[in-house]
């Protein structure tokens, strides 16, 4: 069965500094996104991207980060100056069907970015 | 704002007791409201998806049935692999997005 992925699984990093976490989507998808994980707390929404612009995303996601979808598998989030606070885990979801088909995301399993 | 409030937080069960999982949801329009599965240090595994109220779906030991205020994952007879948090999703009509619960976490034991 198709599954996205994701790398790195673990990234630890200095406050300050930037991190790119990337995934690939299941290939004939044309919907994607970013979600985060507080440990303890629940999967929040960052933003959902398709036909290659950003089509939805929340207060968390400030101008800090950046999407891109550099070539045709690939699609990246870019954290410019990492927090303390942005230690968390990461999921890539990606969902095929139309955009009102009520379709399901079929996550990664993650990158868990620790800030230090 | 949609919301989506998930109880009880943790469950923990005796292999073979059956019990159900509720959440409870507010939404300006639902299209859809979605049970996930999530392992400890894993992404979220798709489930089911219910589209209106009235609507039930089953995956062996799972049944998830949805009312215009709530939804039910009902485990029959569950084993210890079925161990994992349960997570219930709403996405609204207008919006991709998925605005997830709390979760609740499963505990079976043998």
């Amino acid at each position: 069965e198709p599954e996205v992925t994701q790398t790195p699984s673990h990234q630890v990093t200095q406050m300050g500094q930037e991190v790119i976490l990337r995934c690939v989507p299941i290939s004939n998808h044309l919907y994607f996104y970013w979600y985060r994980q507080i440990l303890g707390q629940k999967v929040e929404f960052l933003v959902s991207f398709y036909n290659n612009e950003i089509s939805e995303k929340s207060e968390i996601f400030d101008d800090q980060f950046s999407v891109e979808r550099p070539d045709g598998s690939n699609f990246t989030l870019k954290i410019r100056s990492t927090k303390l606070e942005d230690s968390a885990m990461y999921f890539c979801a990606s969902r095929g069907g139309n955009r009102g088909s009520g379709s399901p995301l079929h996550f990664g399993n993650g990158t868990r970015l620790t800030v230090t | 704002e949609d919301q989506v409030t998930q109880s009880p937080e943790a469950l923990r069960l005796q292999e073979g007791e059956s019990s159900s999982l509720n959440c409870s949801y507010t939404v300006s329009g639902l299209r859809g409201l979605f049970w996930y599965r999530q392992d400890p240090g894993k992404g979220p595994e798709f489930l089911f998806t219910l589209y209106s109220a009235g609507e039930e779906k089953e995956k062996e030991r799972l049944k998830a049935t949805l009312t215009k205020k709530e939804s039910f994952l009902h485990i029959t007879a569950p084993k210890p692999e079925d161990s994992a948090t349960y997570l219930c999703a709403v996405q609204s009509s207008g919006y991709s997005t998925l605005t997830f619960g709390k979760g609740t976490m499963l505990l079976v034991s043998p």
